[in-house]
């Protein structure tokens, strides 16, 4: 079965430490991973996907296969990183839906 | 940058009432979803569109829930005999592609039952 498990309700950091939201997945084949962000008052939207491969926000993540993890790490927080960030899972099979994690409320204090 | 646009943002209504949801998708993207979020819980998935039929469907959605595109731009979302526990957020999305592709979100409706 397809799932996704973020484990941490709440992660509360300070200003400048280094931050690693993680990621659990449960699929057979080859999923596609994201993480999509939700900044308050504002939509669901896209940060990244593991196909890019690139850096936003300064946020970056990689795909590990063999523990089927995909966490989301920035070096250095800031205070505009808090919001909502939910992992994401898209299947191979049927209508390719999209499946989240429960989410992870990032709160980075001063 | 186009949006993904819901209506209305809040809808109450009393339980056993029908209700519907309006969005219009993205103009060049051909997937459709809706996803609710009840309070304090996760995402979930209800339902994929393309090319005029269900895709694929959750089993929360069930006999009461119907979605239709009844013209070029809008797809909506349809409960016939609301229930309590149909209060949630309820999250339009659509895609360019159904993989390789990000979702694109609305603002979201909340439904209230009362």
């Amino acid at each position: 079965a397809q799932r996704v498990t973020q484990p941490e309700k709440l992660l509360s950091v300070f200003k400048g430490a280094p931050v690693e939201l993680k990621c659990n997945y449960s699929y057979s084949g080859s999923p596609e991973l994201f993480w999509y962000v939700q900044y308050s008052r504002q939509r669901l939207q896209l940060l990244l996907r593991h196909i890019s491969r690139e850096s936003i926000k300064g946020f970056t993540a990689d795909l590990n296969k063999g523990e089927t993890s995909f966490h989301l790490k920035k070096p250095f927080a800031q205070e505009e990183d808090s919001a909502m960030y939910y992992c994401a899972l898209i299947g191979n099979t049927g209508g390719f839906k999209t499946i989240f994690g429960a989410g992870t409320r990032l709160f980075v204090k001063a | 940058e186009p949006e993904v646009t819901q209506t209305p943002s809040h809808q109450v209504t009393q339980m056993g009432q029908e209700v519907i949801l309006r969005c219009v998708p993205i103009s060049n993207h051909l997937y459709f979803y809706w996803y609710r979020q009840i309070l304090g819980q996760k995402v979930e998935f209800l339902v994929s569109f393309y090319n005029n039929e269900i895709s694929e469907k959750s089993e929360i959605f069930d006999d009461q829930f119907s979605v239709e595109r009844p013209d070029g731009s809008n797809f909506t979302l349809k409960i016939r005999s609301t229930k309590l526990e149909d209060s949630a957020m309820y999250f339009c999305a659509s895609s360019v592609e159904a993989t390789n592709s990000p979702l694109h979100f609305g603002n979201g409706t909340r439904l209230t039952v009362t």
